[in-house]
C-alpha cells in the first residue's frame, strides 16, 4: 500500500494563480481532511470530508475550496492564490470507527509559496 | 472549544537521557489520543495512539500515558538517540476532526 500520497510536493505561484492539489488514498479510508501547517500556528483543519461526495468546513476554510467525488481522492483548490497562503499542506485520512476512535495516516505535504 | 498545549516548545537533551514530553488538553470527553512525530521538511508519522479505556500505550523506547480527568497525556522516551530528534505532535479529536498541539522540537546531542 502507498497510504497518503499528494501532488505536487512543491509549487510556487504567483498572486491570483489557480491550482489543485491532489490527495489520493488506497487505504478505503471513509475520512479525509486537509490541514496547512505554519511555523508557530501548528496544523489547522481547511476541510475535510466523512465520506464520497461531502465535505465541510474546518478552522480556516476561507479561500479554498475542496471536493471529494471518488472515495480515495480529496482535492483542494486554490481559485485566486494569495501570499497568506503560502505554506505547507497535509493531507490525511480515517477509516470510519464504530468506537469514534479515529487513528489520522499523514500524506508528505505540498510545500506552496504565493509570490 | 478544544484547545491542546505542548509544553515545552523545545527540548535539548544528551544521549542517552530518559525524557518526558507533555501534552494538556482542555476538554476530557475525548474518545483517544494520538502521538505523532515530525521530522524536519516531512509529513506526520503516527507514534501512538491511546484509546480513552487504556491508560497506557507502548511501542519500543516510547510509553505514552493518558490521565483524561486531569487533561494530560506524557510521551515518555526511554534512552534517548540522536535519531529520535524531531518535532513530537499530541493530537486529539473534537468530532470527525483532530486537535493539535503546536509540538516540542527535540534535540538529543551525541
Amino acid at each position: 500500500n502507498a497510504g497518503v500520497t499528494q501532488t505536487p510536493k512543491f509549487r510556487v505561484l504567483k498572486t491570483g494563480q489557480s491550482m489543485t492539489l491532489l490527495c489520493a488514498q488506497d487505504m478505503n479510508h471513509e475520512y479525509m481532511y486537509w490541514y496547512r501547517q505554519d511555523p508557530g500556528m501548528g496544523l489547522r483543519l481547511i476541510h475535510y470530508s466523512v465520506g464520497e461526495g461531502t465535505t465541510a468546513k474546518g478552522e480556516v476554510p476561507d479561500g479554498y475550496n475542496v471536493s471529494r467525488l471518488k472515495k480515495q481522492n480529496f482535492l483542494l483548490g486554490l481559485e485566486s492564490a494569495a501570499p497568506s497562503q503560502t505554506s505547507v499542506y497535509f493531507c490525511a485520512s480515517s477509516p470510519e470507527s464504530d468506537s469514534l476512535v479515529y487513528e489520522q495516516y499523514f500524506g508528505p505535504g505540498t510545500r506552496l509559496t504565493v509570490t | 472549544k478544544q484547545e491542546v498545549t505542548q509544553i515545552p516548545a523545545a527540548l535539548s537533551v544528551p544521549e542517552g537521557e530518559n525524557l518526558v514530553l507533555n501534552c494538556s488538553f482542555t476538554d476530557s470527553a475525548i474518545y483517544n489520543l494520538q502521538w505523532f512525530r515530525q521530522d524536519p521538511g516531512k509529513g506526520l508519522t503516527s507514534l501512538l495512539l491511546i484509546q480513552s479505556s487504556q491508560r497506557e500505550q507502548t511501542s519500543g523506547r516510547l510509553n505514552a500515558s493518558l490521565d483524561k480527568s486531569s487533561g494530560r497525556s506524557t510521551l515518555y522516551i526511554a534512552a534517548s538517540q540522536p535519531g529520535d530528534s524531531a518535532t513530537y505532535l499530541c493530537a486529539v479529536p473534537g468530532g470527525y476532526k483532530y486537535i493539535f498541539g503546536t509540538g516540542t522540537r527535540l534535540k538529543v546531542l551525541a
